[in-house]
Formats: structure tokens, sequence, C-alpha cells
């Protein structure tokens, strides 16, 4: 068990939708990452906060979007969902987020959305 | 940009067999590399790391050397379990990027059969 909660497991909707994937992250740990991963792309950055704050974006859609609220949970918000954002989504922690450090992230088990 | 390479899988072998995974990059700065495993149902967890040239990172009979005149970070592990069935990722960060975080490869499938 890594520590960091992702909900829910599976989510299953249909295009045009908004979805709201949640992440508790390690306890202590203040940065948060989202991943995207799936079969054609790979793992593929999405967005990181640290402390509440967006630290760094990377391939991000314009109808995505995520925070982290004070309490350090992270939730990221998918919209106007298409076929092709079924994926696997993860989010991991790390302490500082500093890559600097060489910090190992952990990782949640992930959120399989599907869209229909 | 920064990127990693790794081959494409699935890879299929024997218990007790010899297993590699080649890693290249591309990086703008000096990276640090990785090597996360997925373990089916689970989320990434990091198997080793390498931060200098010629370091070599290891863990559960696991070994990559970090070669920078060749821009490689093959996986290497001299007898595979059916425990070891999994996907392998190969990433780097770049410390001198700003804040860039892990940049992973498209993995690697692991089938070990008995």
């Amino acid at each position: 068990d890594s520590g960091v909660t992702q909900t829910p497991k599976h989510l299953i909707t249909a295009t045009g939708q908004r979805v709201t994937l949640r992440c508790s992250p390690r306890s202590g740990d203040l940065s948060v990452y989202w991943y995207q991963q799936s079969l054609d792309q790979g793992l593929q950055f999405l967005i990181q906060y640290y402390n509440g704050e967006e630290r760094a974006k990377g391939n991000i859609l314009e109808r995505f979007s995520a925070q982290q609220f004070p309490d350090l949970h992270s939730e990221l918000n998918l919209s106007s969902l298409e076929l092709g954002d079924s994926a696997l989504y993860f989010c991991a922690s790390s302490v500082t987020g500093n890559p600097t450090l060489n910090e190992k992230l952990f990782f949640g088990s992930g959120t399989q959305l599907s869209v229909l | 940009g920064d990127s990693v390479t790794q081959m494409e899988g699935p890879v299929t072998l024997s218990e007790e067999a010899f297993l590699t995974i080649n890693c290249t990059y591309t990086a703008t700065g000096y990276p640090s590399l990785f090597w996360y495993v997925q373990y089916p149902g689970e989320g990434l967890q990091l198997l080793l790391k390498a931060t200098k040239a010629d370091d070599k990172g290891s863990n559960k009979g696991f070994e990559a050397t970090y070669r920078k005149e060749t821009t490689s970070f093959h996986l290497e592990k001299g007898s595979v379990q059916v425990s070891d069935s999994a996907v392998y990722f190969c990433a780097l960060s770049v410390s001198n990027s700003g804040n860039t975080p892990l940049v992973f490869g498209k993995g690697t499938r692991l089938s070990v059969i008995a």
C-alpha cells in the first residue's frame, strides 16, 4: 500500500459528461501529480501541485482542470468527455515535488475511466 | 524535449531466464534515471534509480547502469520469477530544467511463465 488513495476505482460515463477524480496524498506529502495512462500514449504527465499551488503543467487538455485543496487532497475534473479520454488516471505524491532531490513518487492504484 | 524510449513489449520469458529491457533517453540537461514497476491492478512503484554516470541502481535482483556515453539505462535480471510479471517503466528527471517532473517511457510488459 503506497498510502495514496484514489477514488473512485472505476468510472463509466457517456460522451459529453463531466467527472471528478479524487486523490488523497500520503500523509506528509505536499506535492500531488496527475498522470494519464493509455495503451497508445503510455504514461503522460498532466499536472503537478505543491501545497495548493500549481507547480508544473504537462499535456493537459483545456477541457481538464485540477486543484489542490488546503487539506492537500486533489481533484481532477474532466469535462466534455470524449471516447479518447478513456484511460487509467493515476495520482502520485511526494514530499516536496522538487526534482533536484530525486524524490520517489508514490502512486495510487488509479481510476479507470471508461467513456461510452 | 526530454524523452525516454523503451523496447516494445510484451516480453515473454520462462522462469529463470535472463531479462534485459532496453531504455535510452534524450535529455536537455543532466538527468537522473529511474525504473518503476507496475504490478497488475496496482500503481507504479520505484524499483531502482541512478543519479550520475556509471552509477548502478539495484533492487530485488534487478540492476541498471547509467551509461552517459550511450544515453542508456537498460534493466537486467539474471533469473526472472513468475512474480516479476509486471509492466516496467523507464523514467528520467532533469534537475536543472525547473520543476519538470518525471518523464516516463511507454512501459514494457513482462510475462514470466513457469
